[in-house]
């Protein structure tokens, strides 16, 4: 099975723009979750989808959104972005029912100029 | 919200030494998980313990899950020079019953440097 797959893997981008993430998960996952990895925070959880519905939100501002498609992809937005937001947006999937395997993608590493 | 402590922070050892890393919370824990994180990845589950108590290997690894519920330790036996890397505790932020949202607190790390 392939494993969660995540793009684009690096990218540079300026304060005030906006930028689209992408995963897709494992298949036969239909649960997906973003985390943000920052050197000061760690792993924060940003929100859990599963069948297109948003189940879960981590404590972050409205520019942070995401959404997902009938076929489990997932993708996050972040909007007028800050300096701040340079971080490893890491995609995780699970199995339906499943408690404590979430696989993870390789991330996507955001820089904010 | 929950907080997972871990400790050390970062650890330079030898190759072939072993290495005992934990994690502590101040609320319970249903699950406790072990992950590893080599550079430029994602994480990867190396552990996951369900039972208060368990016990359980993964190869040279060796994870328990504390008896309070607030406790989980990660030993490594015989390093090697790629154990290097950063390993993470974490558990979910409410008991999971199967159905529902998912959501996992993480520590922030033990950074593991193995000296050949």
């Amino acid at each position: 099975k392939a494993g969660v797959t995540q793009t684009p893997r690096y990218l540079i981008k300026t304060r005030g723009q906006q930028v689209t993430l992408s995963c897709s998960p494992i298949s036969g996952h239909r649960s997906v979750s973003w985390y943000q990895q920052t050197p000061g925070q760690g792993l924060q959880f940003l929100f859990e989808y599963f069948s297109e519905t948003q189940r879960n939100k981590g404590n972050f501002p409205g520019r942070f959104s995401g959404r997902q498609f009938s076929n489990s992809r997932s993708e996050m937005n972040v909007s007028t972005l800050e300096l701040g937001d340079s971080a490893l947006y890491l995609c995780a999937s699970r199995e339906t029912g499943a408690a404590g395997e979430l696989f993870f993608g390789e991330g996507s590493r955001l820089t904010v100029l | 919200g929950q907080q997972l402590n871990q400790s050390p922070q970062s650890m330079f050892i030898q190759e072939g030494e072993d290495v005992s890393m934990n994690c502590t919370s101040s609320s319970i824990f249903n699950t406790w998980l072990w992950y590893k994180q080599d550079p430029g990845e994602g994480p990867v589950l190396l552990i996951a313990l369900y039972k208060a108590g368990e016990l359980t290997s993964n190869g040279r690894l060796t994870a328990q899950f504390g008896i309070t519920r607030k406790d989980s330790f990660l030993n490594i036996s015989a390093s090697i020079p790629s154990d290097v890397g950063i390993y993470f505790c974490a558990g979910p932020n409410k008991p999971y019953s199967g159905a529902g949202s998912y959501q996992l607190t993480f520590g922030k790390g033990t950074k593991l440097s193995v000296i050949p």
